[in-house]
């Protein structure tokens, strides 16, 4: 069974302060890693999509990085504005399909 | 452009009770996938679509089913509810040769 970890479960935040968040996931058989961005009441919003050892994506504020070898991702947002208040989710995305992370809650406090 | 539609939004049903959930893919979208997000949980894959077949499937009973019909809508079908389905189903799509999928805003199932 394939497992994929994300930390931290929840996380509180003051506006402007930049976080970061990991995901760990199987280093075999990789495909894709994806990071989704779920607002409430929202669909769940790609983010990125990142295929290769050493990968790093930026949109804006918010960046990731990818180490396949060992198996993580990092997201980082820098200058966190309430509106960033989220779930944060990673896929491993092996042949056909997707093992989602639970999720990283982030609430941003004005 | 729409994206991935799913109906209804939310849903009361009955233990024992039968369920259909649809799911309407974004245009050009021909792989569909569902998944049951229950509270504080990530989403489960529980099985996907394309070219009508069920090509993959999660580890969830056979009370589950799906279709999928020519215009690559889909549906999700549960039967003998139990109080354990009730959760968030969501659906998603892509074309088959790309990477990421776009999701539905889900349908919320209570099962009472």
């Amino acid at each position: 069974i394939l497992n994929v970890e994300q930390s931290p479960q929840s996380l509180h935040v003051q506006e402007g302060d930049s976080t970061n968040f990991t995901c760990s996931f199987p280093s075999s058989n990789f495909y894709a890693l994806h990071w989704y961005r779920w607002e409430t009441a929202k669909s769940p919003e790609a983010l990125f999509v990142m295929t290769l050892n050493g990968d790093e994506k930026k949109k804006g504020r918010i960046s990731a990085t990818l180490n396949t070898k060992e198996g993580y991702s990092y997201l980082y947002i820098k200058g966190s504005q309430p509106e960033d208040s989220a779930t944060y989710l990673c896929a491993f995305n092996y042949g056909q399909n997707f093992v989602f992370g639970p999720g990283t809650r982030l609430s941003v406090l004005p | 452009d729409a994206g991935v539609t799913q109906s209804p939004t939310h849903l009361i049903k009955t233990r024992g009770q039968q369920v259909t959930l649809r799911c309407s893919p974004k245009s050009g979208h021909d792989t569909v996938s569902w998944y049951q997000q229950a509270l504080g949980q990530g989403p489960q894959f529980i099985f996907q679509y394309y070219e009508e077949e069920e090509r993959q499937r999660g580890n969830f009973p056979d009370r589950f089913s799906g279709h999928q019909f020519p215009n690559y809508s889909s549906e999700l079908n549960v039967n003998a509810l139990l109080l354990g389905d009730s959760a968030l189903y969501l659906c998603a799509s892509r074309w088959e040769d790309s990477y990421g999928y776009t999701f539905g805003s889900g349908t919320r199932l209570t099962v009472v």
